[in-house]
């Protein structure tokens, strides 16, 4: 069975701070995906990355995906209160089906 | 444009009752799915319907549960005989249908609570 276990659960921080949220696997996926869910409403996609070692960077977020493609990092510089939410990683082994990691629940504090 | 659209936004069920369901997807999108999300946490992946294939049923969790899509369209999800265990946020996804890189749009979910 696939699993994607992230880390950490919770984070709470003051606004302006760094922050790593991580998504790891013993499974090899062929895409990763990353979401933000805000309460109320469904997760909505932030970055696909399909290469090992791959690099995106979405205004102050930046993710990476692992050379051997098992796990993946999201990277915020000086969070806001805006990017308070939960975080959602999900791989894909080329076929249809999403295995969702556990989520990092985010909140920024002004 | 429309997104996808879920209702009811919230259901109270009494325990043993049966509950449906329902979801709009994107008009045109042949890929649809249905999650469960318990306590803001992971998505857990119950059906998988594409274009006019077989669905995938492998994650429904018991027999209780059944899903359908009408004319490549408008999905209902049903829960027979409920249980307190049913209690969660239900979300659809549709999409293109692009194994693999897909870009599933979320509605806004159905909170199921089971009393």
């Amino acid at each position: 069975t696939q699993l994607l276990e992230q880390s950490p659960q919770f984070l709470s921080i003051q606004e302006g701070e760094n922050l790593t949220v991580y998504c790891n696997s013993s499974s090899v996926f062929s895409s990763l995906q990353w979401y933000r869910q805000e309460p109320g409403e469904g997760p909505v996609l932030l970055v696909t990355v399909v290469t090992g070692g791959e690099v995106k960077k979405l205004k102050r977020l930046t993710f990476q995906f692992g050379d051997a493609r098992k796990d993946s990092s999201l990277h915020i510089t000086a969070a806001q209160p805006g990017d308070t939410g939960l975080y959602l990683c999900a791989g894909n082994s080329g076929t249809y089906k999403y295995i969702f990691g556990t989520g990092t629940r985010l909140k920024v504090l002004a | 444009g429309a997104g996808v659209s879920q209702s009811p936004s919230n259901k109270v069920t009494e325990k043993g009752k049966d509950v449906e369901l329902r979801c709009d997807p994107i008009s045109g999108h042949t890929a649809l799915y249905w999650y469960r999300q318990s306590l803001g946490q992971g998505l857990e992946f119950l059906i998988y319907f594409q274009g006019n294939s077989a669905p995938d049923k492998s994650g429904l969790p018991s027999d209780r549960f059944s899903a359908e899509r009408t004319g490549g369209s408008v999905s209902t999800l049903t829960i027979q005989r409920t249980q307190q265990e049913d209690s969660a946020v239900y979300l659809c996804a549709s999409s293109v249908g692009l194994a693999g890189v897909d870009e599933q749009y979320f509605g806004p979910g159905t909170r199921l609570t089971v009393t």
